[in-house]
């Protein structure tokens, strides 16, 4: 069953630690992506890479960081440097980075911090 | 600043009513548009796309949207609603030379009254 997968569904974490949140895909694309949703706002691009050992800063960077050491793995890790984390994640992927590719969205992880 | 807007935060419809939800964006040069949907408990998922030829594009379901250079508009359309439309509706755009870095609007939350 091909796909992207997050994990967890739900996560909590307290104020100042930092969080690992997983994407991983068996769909063989090379671009992965993930994006930040909050209420009214829509999707907005935190980093993207094309290629893996490769990664790109999108609009939102601040307060994150990302790895891609293996093709089907693009996990995100949201640092105490984030102001306001609280909100929901999405990954995605795409075949390449051609502008005209689809996206796959996963399932999203919400991130809740106390 | 470049933008994508959704006009309408939340439509609610009765079934057989016809929809057009509305986006406008804000870019110069060769865009290339989607329609994503995200259906209550599940993944966000492609609607429709527009990169190239008839500006009129049919996606699934019964959905169409009109590409209007002139304009910088792509809306969304379909002759009659269905209560399984019930969803949350994303514009996004990318430029040509971007790859695949999509910006979103805020998104259009459906309601289909049965």
């Amino acid at each position: 069953d091909g796909g992207i997968t997050q994990s967890p569904k739900y996560l909590f974490r307290k104020e100042g630690q930092n969080v690992t949140l997983s994407c991983e895909q068996n769909l063989n694309h090379d671009a992965m992506y993930w994006y930040r949703q909050d209420p009214g706002q829509g999707l907005r691009l935190i980093y993207y890479s094309q290629i893996v050992n490769d990664f790109q800063k999108g609009d939102i960077a601040e307060g994150y960081s990302v790895s891609r050491e293996k093709k089907e793995s693009f996990p995100l890790t949201v640092t105490s440097a984030q102001k306001n984390p609280t909100a929901f994640y999405l990954c995605a992927s795409s075949i390449d980075s051609r502008s005209t590719d689809t996206q796959y969205f996963g399932p999203g992880t919400r991130l809740t911090v106390l | 600043a470049q933008s994508v807007s959704q006009h309408n935060h939340h439509v609610i419809l009765s079934e057989a009513a016809s929809l057009e939800l509305g986006c406008n964006y804000s870019y110069g040069g060769t865009v290339n548009l989607f329609w994503y949907v995200q259906y209550p408990g599940q993944h966000l998922q492609l609607l429709l796309k527009y990169f190239s030829g008839d500006p009129l594009v049919k996606g699934i379901k019964g959905f169409e949207a009109e590409f209007i250079k002139s304009k910088f508009s792509f809306n969304l359309r379909k002759p009659s609603v269905q209560w399984s439309d019930t969803a949350e509706y994303f514009c996004a755009v990318n430029k040509n030379n971007q790859g695949g870095k999509l910006i979103f609007g805020q998104g259009t939350e459906l309601s289909v009254k049965p």
